[in-house]
Parts: C-alpha cells; structure tokens; sequence
C-alpha cells in the first residue's frame, strides 16, 4: 500500500533534549515536506527537499533541521526542542510532476514541556 | 506564488450540495489549483486539481473561472463524513515544487 509514515504518532519531551521525527515513504516520491499545524495558523511548511541531499527552508525553519540522504526517507531533527515548538506534525511526499498531489502521513503530535 | 483566501467556515445541509469559494486573484500561468480536506486532526487528503479545465473526479467537481482567478469545489451530496477543513492551495510548476502553501482554509460543517 502506497503510504507515507511517520513515528512516533505522539511524543512527550522536555526542553533541550535531542529529538528526531521520521518520514518514510514507499512511492519513490521525488518531492517531500514538513508541516506543523497550530491552532488557527493552519499549516504551515518548515523545509521542504526536491530530492536526495536537495532542501530548503519553508516558511517557519528556525529551531529544525532536515538531512535527505535517500530518497525515501525525510527526517525531522529538534536539536533543542522548545515549548513553542509543541504542535501537530506532518510529512508529505509527491512525484515532481504538475499533477502530482501531496501524500501526507498521519502526524506526529509534539508536546514539548 | 499564488495566495489564496477562502471563507473561515460554511454549513451544508446534509444531502445537499457543498459549494465551496476559493480566491486566487494573483494565480500564473503555470500554477496549479488544487483541493485537500483534513477530517479531525488526520493528515490531509488530496480531493482534485486543475490548471484552467473544470475537472471531475468520484469525491469533486472543481470549477474554475475563465480568468482562473477563482475556483469553487462542489461536493454533489454532502454526507456527514464531508465535516472538515477544505484547503484550496495553488502549487506552483517551474520544473519542480518547491514551496507549497496552505492557508487556513475553510471548515465545512454539514447538518444533520
């Protein structure tokens, strides 16, 4: 089955601590992408990879990091979470086609204390 | 690229048909408009898209202005499995993606 994962679906850490949120996807997806989601803000994109060992910075990057060593996989790296880091994420992925739609995975609800 | 603006939230009678108004008044000539829906807090899920046709799919039907410079997605019979955020979105094609941009899009409550 064609899906996008991510894990963990929920994770609670304290301020500081080192964390990583993985993102696989089986479609051999050029394309891939990190969204938070906030309350009333909607979703917004943190980096975004065009494909392997290509990324750039989305519309709210700072405090994350990205790395795009194979194609499949998109990782997620807080290297000192914060509170207002707390929120609801998710990975997507698309071919690199103008019609090719996004693939989101199921998300990954942050809670930073 | 391209912003759009959609109503913060509409209802619908159950059975009745959804239509829902989206704004891209600065959209190009190589952007595309697509249509996605978030049920809850799951991630959302592709509905439709299109550069300048109307298009039909077995969930949609998007029609876009001649001017492309708004669209409306109509869900036919809205069932109560339709409440959720609609996000219209315009993805930009210049040889790849690049940013995609959602906004906050529009909650659709359809009503017993």
């Amino acid at each position: 089955e064609a899906q996008v994962t991510q894990n963990p679906r929920y994770l609670i850490t304290v301020t500081g601590k080192k964390l990583t949120v993985t993102c696989s996807q089986n479609m051999n997806h050029e394309y891939m992408s990190w969204y938070r989601q906030d309350p009333g803000l909607g979703l917004r994109q943190i980096y975004y990879s065009m494909n392997v060992e290509v990324t750039d910075k989305g519309d709210v990057p700072e405090g994350y990091k990205v790395s795009r060593k194979e194609k499949r996989n998109f990782p997620l790296i807080l290297e000192s979470p914060s509170p207002n880091q707390t929120s609801l994420y998710f990975c997507a992925s698309s071919w690199q086609r103008p019609d090719s739609p996004l693939h989101f995975g199921n998300g990954t609800r942050l809670t930073v204390t | 690229d391209a912003k759009t603006t959609q109503p913060p939230s509409m209802d619908c009678a159950e059975g009745r048909a959804a239509n829902l108004p989206c704004n891209h008044s600065t959209i190009s000539g190589n952007e595309y408009v697509y249509w996605y829906r978030q049920i809850h807090s799951q991630g959302p899920q592709y509905i439709i898209h299109g550069l300048k046709n109307n298009e039909t799919n077995e969930m949609a039907s998007l029609i876009i202005t001649e001017d492309r410079k708004s669209s409306t997605l109509i869900l036919p019979h809205a069932t109560l499995r339709d409440t959720a955020v609609y996000y219209c979105i315009v993805q930009k094609w210049s040889g790849g993606y690049q940013k995609v941009t959602f906004g906050t899009g529009t909650k659709l409550q359809v009503i017993p």
